[in-house]
């Protein structure tokens, strides 16, 4: 089935600075990249997908690459503010396995003003 | 107001006693899932549906049970709950076009 690493665990920046957040897939069948974000003691809320045959989807400060050569996608957030600080999820489906979502391990965001 | 609903969001419970904790969704999507969230161990899936009466086992299913009967509903059930149960669950719902998933607002589970 399908594998999703996601890195780094934790990340510090200090506000105004840009965050990048990795992760890698291991099904090639895989189409569908959505990233979650997760305040404390809330629900995880999708913030931006990407879907196999785009390169590269921006929204405002988030940005998403995908490189399906590489199986790798990335997740850019520009100009960070405090209340970006929270939990970040990738994850990764495929038709082949019933466009059932696998999460990566998450990465806890930190900003500091 | 299109959502997933769970019920309840807090519970704590001794080993043994049968639970179900309820999960229903008002945007008529076929795939419905469990996850449970536990600290450094991200979202693991438990169960989840494709349609009515289809089910497939996630990747941490034992010790847990579901139905769907219903295309809204998709019912956890823990038959005789463990400390080791003992999590933040998640319910969620998407279209099958396998776009992103709408979560509830979680279960935090206690088994004492």
């Amino acid at each position: 089935g399908e594998n999703v690493e996601q890195h780094p665990s934790t990340l510090s920046v200090q506000e105004g600075d840009s965050a990048v957040i990795k992760c890698t897939y291991s099904d090639s069948a895989s189409n569908y990249f959505p990233w979650y974000k997760q305040e404390l003691g809330k629900r995880p809320q999708l913030i931006i997908d990407i879907r196999s045959n785009v390169g590269e989807k921006k929204d405002q400060r988030i940005a998403v690459t995908l490189n399906k050569t590489a199986k790798h996608f990335s997740l850019h957030i520009t100009e960070t503010q405090p209340e970006d600080s929270a939990v970040y999820f990738c994850a990764a489906s495929s038709e082949n396995a019933g466009n059932m979502l696998t999460f990566g391990g998450g990465t806890r965001l930190m900003v500091k003003p | 107001e299109a959502q997933v609903t769970q019920n309840p969001r807090y519970l704590i419970t001794v080993t043994g006693k049968k639970l179900t904790v309820t999960c229903s969704q008002n945007m008529n999507h076929e795939y419905m899932s469990w996850y449970r969230q536990d600290p450094g161990l991200g979202l693991r899936q438990i169960y989840y549906s494709m349609n009515v009466e289809v089910t497939d086992k996630g990747d941490v299913p034992e010790g847990y049970k579901v139905s769907r009967k219903e295309k809204r509903n998709f019912p956890l059930i823990l038959e005789s709950p463990s400390p080791n149960q003992t999590s933040l669950y998640f319910c969620a719902s998407s279209s099958a076009r396998g776009n992103g998933y709408t979560f509830g607002s979680g279960t935090r589970l206690t088994v004492v």
